[in-house]
């Protein structure tokens, strides 16, 4: 199957500094990564679309500046989220759509296992 | 716009009870439904998807879902739970259609977390 995997799974920083969050697509080539925050006990929140070779789409309220996305290949997407601050920690989530794995207008999205991110 | 209702924040169950987890949708056009399973610190896993055909959809781990277009909903059952089925479960829908293409979004329920006891 799709598999998608993220690293790290768990980071620790201090406030101030910056993180990167790496989400790769291991078996299949992936023209649009999608981003997800997650808070406790919460839904998934969509951060930004991504596609390859292009800017990232953000959705409204997400700061671009702050979260910088980068798909600079079909296989890698990184987040980094800038001047980090301890409202920032959350479970950062990356999905990946396979455009070969397609039933009609329809392409799965397939989830990495997400990355814990604590802003001490 | 759509929307999705998950109308339990939490469904405690006894071991090998029957379980049902709902989920409503508003939308004024067809829709792709999903359920997604999330085991405690980690990413989401597909458990179902209903695009067409059939409204009775089988899925992993024994859980099933009926697709019920006049209620707007897409309940997920299991018959007899297990412990390891102790997770969160979330519903999304998402547009069909040529418009949206790759960029096309899913849009998420707000979960449902599943306590199995034993």
């Amino acid at each position: 199957g799709a598999v998608v995997s993220q690293h790290p799974s768990r980071v620790i920083c201090k406030s101030g500094t910056s993180v990167k969050i790496e989400c790769r697509s291991l078996d299949f080539q992936a023209t649009t990564m999608f981003w997800y925050r997650q808070f406790p006990k919460k839904s998934l929140m969509l951060m930004a679309t991504s596609n390859e070779g292009s800017k990232a789409t953000y959705e409204q309220g997400v700061e671009k500046d702050k979260f910088l996305i980068n798909h600079a290949s079909l296989t890698l997407s990184t987040l980094t989220v800038t001047s980090a601050h301890p409202e920032d920690s959350s479970f950062y989530i990356c999905s990946a759509r396979a455009p070969g794995l397609q039933l009609g207008s329809y392409n799965e999205q397939f989830f990495g296992p997400g990355t814990r991110l604590t802003v001490l | 716009a759509q929307s999705v209702t998950q109308l339990d924040s939490q469904v405690p169950v006894f071991e090998e009870a029957p379980v049902e987890l709902r989920c409503n949708y508003s939308s004024s056009v067809s829709v792709y439904l999903f359920w997604y399973v999330q085991y405690p610190n980690q990413g989401l896993q597909l458990l179902l998807k209903y695009l067409s055909g059939s409204t009775l959809v089988k899925g992993i781990n024994g859980f099933e879902a009926e697709f019920n277009k006049s209620q707007t909903s897409f309940h997920l059952r299991k018959p007899s739970v297990h412990i390891s089925d102790t997770a969160e479960y979330f519903c999304a829908v998402s547009e069909p259609g040529p418009n949206a293409g790759n960029n096309r979004k899913l849009i998420w329920g707000l979960g449902t977390s599943l306590a199995v006891n034993p």
